[in-house]
């Protein structure tokens, strides 16, 4: 039983132009909410986190927008940047920190 | 560099062994979570302990188990080795293991490899 989803396993995406990186969840007791980036070979390293009493939180090219009636959050990325390749996990604060199966962004020139 | 220190970083070992990974949490941070991730998949929660009491558990195996020492470090034991253990396996921490500061800060893993 998967409580935090990610759908799309890969997103290809333009220098300069936005990322918008999805997640769902089905549990609606979890209060918080956080993206990990990961390269190959390291671990997962802190990107933004928001709290489910806001919708959004901004942290320079890195927005996270979190719709509770939907259990729906987003990672946007702009613009993009090359650097930004990596795979991309959300995770919620439930019993421990629950993590998506992860999406690989490649930002490409 | 996070903090979290993983030992050892890569370890083969043969099928029905046991081995044991270590993870050394940053300074002061009480939560201690242990997370396996094979074949590029995605991270499966496998424990969480907090100021050496277990606090939740997830897709944990009976073949192993865990614990959180008076220094706060942990230990992951896994027993009865399968090819299908083969994994990544990464230790985080955070302060707490509630309230808003929850950011789990990753260590660079052991890469476990049954053969």
């Amino acid at each position: 039983d998967q409580q935090v989803k990610q759908n799309s396993p890969s997103l290809s995406v333009q220098e300069g132009r936005i990322s918008i990186l999805n997640c769902d969840y089905t549990n609606s007791m979890f209060d918080y909410f956080l993206w990990y980036k990961k390269y190959p070979a390291e671990g997962p390293t802190f990107l933004i986190s928001i709290s489910s009493i806001k919708d959004k939180n901004e942290d320079g090219r890195f927005t996270v927008f979190l719709n509770k009636s939907a259990k729906h959050l987003s990672l946007h990325i702009v613009p993009s940047q090359p650097g930004d390749s990596a795979v991309y996990f959300c995770a919620a604060r439930g019993d421990g920190l629950i993590f998506g199966t992860g999406t690989r962004l490649q930002v490409f020139p | 560099d996070s903090g979290v220190t993983q030992t050892p970083k890569h370890l083969i070992t043969a099928t029905g062994q046991r081995v044991t990974l270590r993870c050394s949490p940053r300074s002061g941070d009480l939560s201690v979570y242990w997370y396996q991730q094979s074949l590029d998949q995605g991270l499966q929660f496998l424990i969480h302990y907090y100021n050496g009491e277990e606090r939740a558990k997830g897709n944990i195996l009976e073949r192993f188990s865990a614990q959180q020492f008076p220094d706060l470090h942990s230990e992951l034991n896994l027993s009865s080795l399968e090819l299908g253990d083969s994994a990544l396996y990464f230790c985080a921490s955070s302060a707490t293991g509630t309230g808003m500061n929850t950011e789990a800060f990753f260590g660079q893993g052991t890469r476990l490899t049954v053969v």
